[in-house]
């Protein structure tokens, strides 16, 4: 049974950090590029950006340069999002979600994590 | 970037009636990468279409996906209540994924 279970929810002040988890089970963590969207209250969904777990080499959507970074822990099949000086803009639920092509099989899979609320506020 | 653009905003109908979402990009996507989801309050998108016009895993026949270039329709033949959601699409191009800003389904 695939899973990807995300840390839990987070209170944060302005200009403080946060580093977001993201544990995968039950498949292949390499095979697949992690993503992470991110969902501010009462909005739609933004792609971030996505790591290819295998080379670590990470792309990110414009807007979401500078201030985030993704990475992996292969070593434990987790991923991870990382937001700096965090803004009250950067109210949101963050969710990470692997999906594509499957090379092998030629299927489509799509797996999501429950989502992370990240609160900024003084 | 390629912009997808949803419409309508938000569709208002009946149960058993027919709703057609449409997904309009700003320039000609790979078929084989536009996406739909499915999305309830407190919940994770879930899959229902890929490939414009695969249905994924468990999704019911009601749901269909069509089109091509820059064009894309999903279809709900006939509404039942728990198809009463949010509706992106979604596309793949230069290393890059990008959603619509999605269509609301509210019970007329």
């Amino acid at each position: 049974q695939v899973q990807l279970v995300q840390s839990g929810s987070e209170l944060k002040k302005p200009g403080a950090s946060v580093k977001i988890s993201c544990k995968t089970s039950g498949y292949s963590f390499t095979r697949y590029a992690m993503n992470w969207v991110r969902q501010a209250p009462g909005q739609g969904l933004e792609w971030m950006g996505w790591i290819n777990p295998k080379s670590e080499k990470a792309t990110y959507a414009q807007g979401f340069t500078g201030r985030f970074a993704v990475s992996v822990d292969t070593s434990v099949t987790t991923a991870f999002l990382q937001i700096s000086s965090l803004k009250p803009e950067d109210t949101a639920v963050y969710y990470c979600a692997s999906w594509g092509y499957d090379i092998l099989t030629g299927y489509y899979v799509d797996y999501w994590g429950q989502g992370t609320l990240v609160s900024v506020s003084s | 970037d390629i912009v997808l653009t949803q419409s309508p905003g938000t569709l208002s109908l009946s149960p058993g009636e027919r709703a057609t979402l449409s997904c309009r990009a700003s320039q000609s996507v790979s078929s084989s990468y536009l996406v739909w989801y499915q999305q309830k309050p407190g919940q994770a998108p879930r899959l229902l279409i890929y490939g414009a016009s695969s249905r994924a895993s468990g999704v019911p026949d009601r749901f269909s996906g069509s089109g091509s270039g820059t064009d894309f329709t999903l279809t709900i033949s006939r509404l039942e209540p728990e198809d009463f959601a949010v509706y992106y699409c979604q596309q793949y191009g230069s290393s890059l994924w990008t959603f619509g800003q999605g269509t609301k389904v509210e019970i007329k």
